[in-house]
């Protein structure tokens, strides 16, 4: 099973906006609804933002939003600020019944 | 509170053996698939194995299929990860992670803090 394809890095001005793509398959992103979107501090374990494309978990800031278009899924963040840089993977369940993460994105608020 | 707490982890020489646990509470073990993913230093997140909710139902990923077994003992709240013939790309962070349903593989929630397995001579 091949890694969901992510931007190496993104960044971004406090206030700004970004979008964070995720690109896989019709065996995975394309063909489930179970996308997932986390972050991750460096030295900490990773943290759930969004999950079924869509939907965010309870105490996760609305400025994070997700979407899918046919095989791939963007994470938005909007209004960027400081507690935002961090490292984001992607991830898909697949065919197989197994999950697929994404190679990672590091965000740098600038 | 959710809480997920790895043990097991150490150094081990190239083709030794380990066995990781990770002890669960603060919900319904047995109502949740469970899933083991690893973490290379200064690499990305690997998906590592999956186990349905009543221990029915096993999958791995390919890099460790042979190797690895995943199990669970729902009365004890504990899940296990036993990782033979272990290899220096094996060295990692291993995470248990709590999936959102009785789905396999389908959305991991909840993490524990990870222990490292560091395969070395």
């Amino acid at each position: 099973q091949s890694a969901l394809t992510q931007p190496a890095s993104v960044s971004g001005s406090p206030g700004q906006s970004i979008t964070i793509s995720c690109t896989g398959t019709s065996s995975d992103v394309g063909g489930y609804n179970y996308v997932s979107w986390y972050q991750q501090h460096p030295g900490r374990a990773p943290k759930l933002m969004i999950y079924d494309v869509r939907n965010r978990p309870s105490g996760v800031s609305n400025r994070f939003s997700g979407s899918k278009s046919g095989n791939t899924a963007s994470l938005t963040i909007s209004g960027l600020q400081a507690e935002d840089e961090a490292d984001y993977y992607c991830s898909s369940f697949t065919s197989s019944s197994t999950l697929v993460f994404g190679g990672g994105t590091k965000l740098t608020v600038l | 509170e959710v809480q997920l707490v790895e043990s097991g982890g150490g150094l081990v020489q190239p083709g030794g053996s380990l066995r990781l646990s990770c002890a669960a509470s603060g919900f319904t073990f047995s109502s949740y698939a469970m899933s083991w993913v690893r973490q290379a230093p200064g690499k990305g997140l690997e998906w590592v194995s999956g186990i349905g909710a009543t221990g029915g139902g096993t999958y791995y990923a390919d890099s460790v299929k042979g190797r690895f077994t995943i199990s669970r003992d729902n009365s004890k709240n504990t899940l296990f990860l036993q990782m033979n013939s272990l290899r220096a790309e094996d060295t990692a962070v291993y995470y248990c992670a709590k999936d959102a349903s009785v789905v396999v593989a389908a959305t991991p929630n909840y993490w524990g803090q990870g222990t490292l397995v560091t395969v070395s001579s």
